[in-house]
């Protein structure tokens, strides 16, 4: 089925630092979205991105969904502790029925303060 | 505004025993409902969703079924657990946009 790559897997930081993740896919993707989870949680949406070329932010968050269509990425600027999190891409692959979202292996970032 | 539930938080079931986890959508209708699975914090796999009342559809086969009662509930069942059913299992719905939106997640042990 469809797949998304995130990368990288692992982050480790220092606290100010920023940060920058990513996601690709083979297929073209009309919506992209992320996602932040932290321990026993369920995941909440960061940003959602609806147009090729859209830059989009949300405090130090920022994201922009690839001219390609096949790619997205995710930048935190001036990293803080509670940033701590795993980081999921995710989208809903063109023609699929229901809006089903197919998620990116997440990103998992930590910092050191 | 649009809030969901999903319990329980936690549970431990025998292998062998039935399972029931249940999940209600406020404020929206006609969501598109989703059962989610992820395994050791990674990864979220799609295993059940939902454009309708009765409308099931299945990713994965597997151990597991589920159930749309009502336009805004989503069961997850199961008649008799696996060991690798453990697992943390996360509901959502969806409108327009195909913006998804998490429970609280439920962690099921089965021992």
């Amino acid at each position: 089925g469809q797949q998304l790559n995130q990368s990288p897997q692992s982050m480790f930081i220092q606290e100010g630092e920023d940060v920058s993740m990513n996601c690709t896919s083979s297929s073209i993707f009309n919506t992209w979205l992320w996602y932040k989870q932290e321990p026993g949680e369920g995941p909440v949406l960061l940003i959602a991105l609806y147009k090729a070329g859209e830059l989009t932010s949300n405090g130090r968050l920022t994201a922009q969904f690839g001219i390609t269509r096949k790619d997205s990425f995710l930048n935190i600027s001036a990293s803080i502790p509670s940033d701590v999190g795993i980081y999921f891409c995710a989208g809903p692959p063109l023609m699929e029925y229901g809006n089903k979202l197919v998620f990116g292996a997440g990103t998992i970032l930590r910092v050191k303060s | 505004s649009q809030t969901i539930h999903q319990w329980p938080a936690t549970l431990v079931q025998p292998v062998g025993s039935p399972l029931s986890l249940e999940c209600t959508v406020e404020g929206t209708s006609n969501p598109n409902l989703y059962w989610y699975r992820q395994a050791a914090g990674r990864g979220l796999q799609l295993l059940f969703y939902s454009v309708g009342i009765g409308q099931i559809s299945s990713e994965v086969p597997q151990n597991l079924s589920a159930s749309r009662p009502q336009d805004r509930q989503f069961i997850l069942s199961s008649k008799k657990l696996l060991l690798s059913d453990s697992g943390f299992y996360l509901c959502a719905w969806s409108e327009v946009g195909a913006r998804a939106f998490f429970g609280q997640g439920t962690r099921l042990t089965v021992v």
